[in-house]
Parts: C-alpha cells; structure tokens; sequence
C-alpha cells in the first residue's frame, strides 16, 4: 500500500508561469516531508523540506505547503524555467519513528519555453 | 572535495555472477542506503544502515546482501538470486536516520 502518493505522472507548463506538484500521503505519523528533483541518469538533488509544527517553506523559487488535515502536500515553482524540467519526488518520514524516507513515484515537470 | 561516490557509473552482470555496487561519502553520516529506481516505480529502499556494523531490511531486500565494516562504506551486491537486477542504484547517506538524505550519482546495471 503506498503511502505516499503523485497522482500526477507528469506536468506541462509554459516557461514563466507557476508549476503546482501535489503529494498525498496516508500515514498519520509523517512529520518531515521532502522534495527532490532528479535529472535522467543521475542522483537526485534535494530541493526544500517542511517539518509537520509548519505549513510553508520558502526557498527563492520554491514554496512547499503543508495541509496536515488533507495529509497533502505541494510544491509550487514560481517562474517556471526551462532547467527545471526533471522527475520531482515527494518524500516523508515519521522522524519520532526512526524510520527511513518513504518516497512517491515522481512527476514528471516540462517547462516548455 | 566532500561527497558521495558510486561506482562503477555503468555495471554488466553475467547469468549467475554475484556483482558489488560501491558506495563511499566522507561526509561522517552515520546512516547510509541503497535504493532501486526502475521507470515507473519511484525509488524503492533496499537496505539501510543507521551505525556501523548494523543494517536493515528495506523493502526490497531479497536478491541483495550489504555490509558496513567503515562509516565510510556501505557496499551493496547483487546476487545471482536476484532474477531482475536490471536497474538504476542509488545510494544516499544522512547525518542520522531521521535526517534529510543525500544521493550519490548512482550505477546502472545491465544484465548480459
């Protein structure tokens, strides 16, 4: 049973506009929630993070929102540009646990100019 | 130059052979771990180490074996009872298990 979900394999967006990337998740005891993004044949980059005490997370471009109620999660890019075209997954954890990061299967952003 | 190395970046396995996937970080994370990315499938955890000496299980273990003699090291093998071992592998590390990972630039396998 997954327990975290991207219902949305892929995501087209013109350059300049704002990319949405949803994350659900059904584990009640995930408090730290990640985002990652992957480029083809390589390793993937960790982007920003949120800790469960919070609902948003700035970092230049990237906004991570947390709606704890929903047990969803988005990632928003804000202006989309073309080298963000890449695979995002969503990842979380239940920190009190001790447990590793249990990831989603990934969206696929274009960016298309 | 601190970091995450893999190698090899590209692996050829045999019918049969046992191969080993190299993951090093001097980084001084105590927890380290290999995952699994098929197209499709997101990434799927094979074994974790928190502490040398000590690993764990992930979700995907069979076929696999690793080791964590060095806090430096964490070698993954594929045996020949992996029958599917066609696969990108990726290796992480954290300053502890509840931290934030790190991946190395992973190993394709490829089977012969």
């Amino acid at each position: 049973d997954q327990q975290v979900k991207q219902n949305s394999p892929s995501l087209s967006v013109q350059e300049g506009r704002i990319s949405i990337l949803n994350c659900d998740y059904t584990n009640s005891m995930f408090d730290y929630f990640l985002w990652y993004k992957k480029y083809p044949a390589e390793g993937p980059t960790f982007l920003i993070s949120i800790s469960s005490i919070k609902d948003k997370n700035e970092d230049g471009r990237f906004t991570v929102f947390l709606n704890k109620s929903a047990k969803h999660l988005s990632l928003h890019i804000v202006p989309s540009q073309p080298g963000d075209s890449a695979v995002y997954f969503c990842a979380a954890s239940a920190r009190r646990g001790n447990t590793p990061l249990v990831f989603g299967k990934g969206t696929r952003l274009s960016v298309i100019a | 130059d601190g970091g995450i190395t893999q190698s090899p970046k590209y692996l050829f396995r045999k019918e049969g052979q046992n191969v080993t996937l190299s993951c090093e970080q001097n980084l001084n994370h105590d927890a380290m771990y290999w995952y699994r990315q098929d197209p499709g499938q997101g990434l799927r955890l094979i074994y974790y180490s928190q502490i040398v000496n000590d690993f764990q299980k992930g979700d995907i273990a069979e076929g696999y074996s690793v080791s964590r003699e060095k806090k430096e090291s964490f070698p993954l093998t594929v045996t020949s009872a992996q029958k599917n071992p066609t696969a990108f592998y990726l290796c992480a590390t954290a300053i502890d298990s509840t931290a934030t990972q790190y991946f190395g630039p992973g190993t394709r396998l490829l089977v012969l």
